[in-house]
């Protein structure tokens, strides 16, 4: 079993659509949650992050983390074209950020 | 400012060659991660440098890889006798500090061995 769970996609919405995103994971230790999106041919680029559980908002995204189903969710307000990329989640633990255990990433796809 | 470059942007190789694929972080920047991201899979760690720290090396997968970072800037990661499945697309990142502090990908070097 995979540390960290994602849906590869695509994911197909209309201009204008929230947008949600998941991860589910297996290791409770995790306290730690990132959201990179990656354009094609891209580096990955830190999105957002939040510390243990909770809800994070910036701007058209939010970002929400339930530690006891072990599952996080990127929310996406009104979709752009622009926002068509691949979103990956990430975690790692409270006191070690040598690594960073990553989801395979979504494809979003937001149609004009 | 610049951002994290990494060369080349592409490299085909023939199995059993070597390679080396090179990382220029953000100045000042004491970390530095390598990963790995081969298709539909989502980054593997690889290897970590934090200052003049003993670099952490658990990720690697095998004995053909090994890295290195000269005076704390520059850093290559190689490659011996390639496989075919050591075809993907390799990742730098930089942080300032490491720990939380926000990590900055380059564009990947994009492997293949045929």
């Amino acid at each position: 079993q995979k540390e960290v769970e994602q849906d590869p996609g695509p994911l197909s919405v209309p201009e204008g659509a929230i947008v949600s995103l998941n991860c589910t994971y297996s290791n409770s230790a995790f306290q730690y949650f990132m959201w990179y999106r990656q354009y094609s041919r891209k580096g990955p680029e830190l999105l957002m992050y939040t510390y243990s559980s909770g809800n994070k908002e910036d701007g058209r995204f939010t970002a929400q983390v339930d530690k006891s189903s072990k599952y996080i969710s990127l929310f996406i307000r009104d979709s752009q074209p622009s926002d068509s990329a691949t979103y990956l989640c990430a975690m790692s633990f409270k006191d070690n950020f040598n690594k960073f255990y990553f989801g395979s990433g979504t494809k979003l796809n937001v149609k004009p | 400012g610049a951002g994290v470059s990494q060369s080349p942007s592409n490299k085909v190789t023939e199995k059993g060659k070597d390679v080396e694929l090179r990382c220029d972080p953000i100045s000042g920047h004491t970390a530095l991660y390598w990963y790995r991201q081969s298709l539909g899979q989502g980054l593997e760690f690889l290897i970590y440098f934090q200052g003049n720290s003993a670099p952490d090396k658990s990720g690697l997968p095998s004995d053909r890889f090994s890295a290195e970072r000269t005076g704390g800037s520059v850093s290559t990661l190689t490659i011996q006798r390639t496989q075919q499945e050591d075809s993907a697309v390799y990742l730098c990142a930089s942080s300032a500090l490491g720990g939380r502090e926000t990590q900055y990908f380059g564009p990947g070097t994009r492997l293949l061995v045929l």
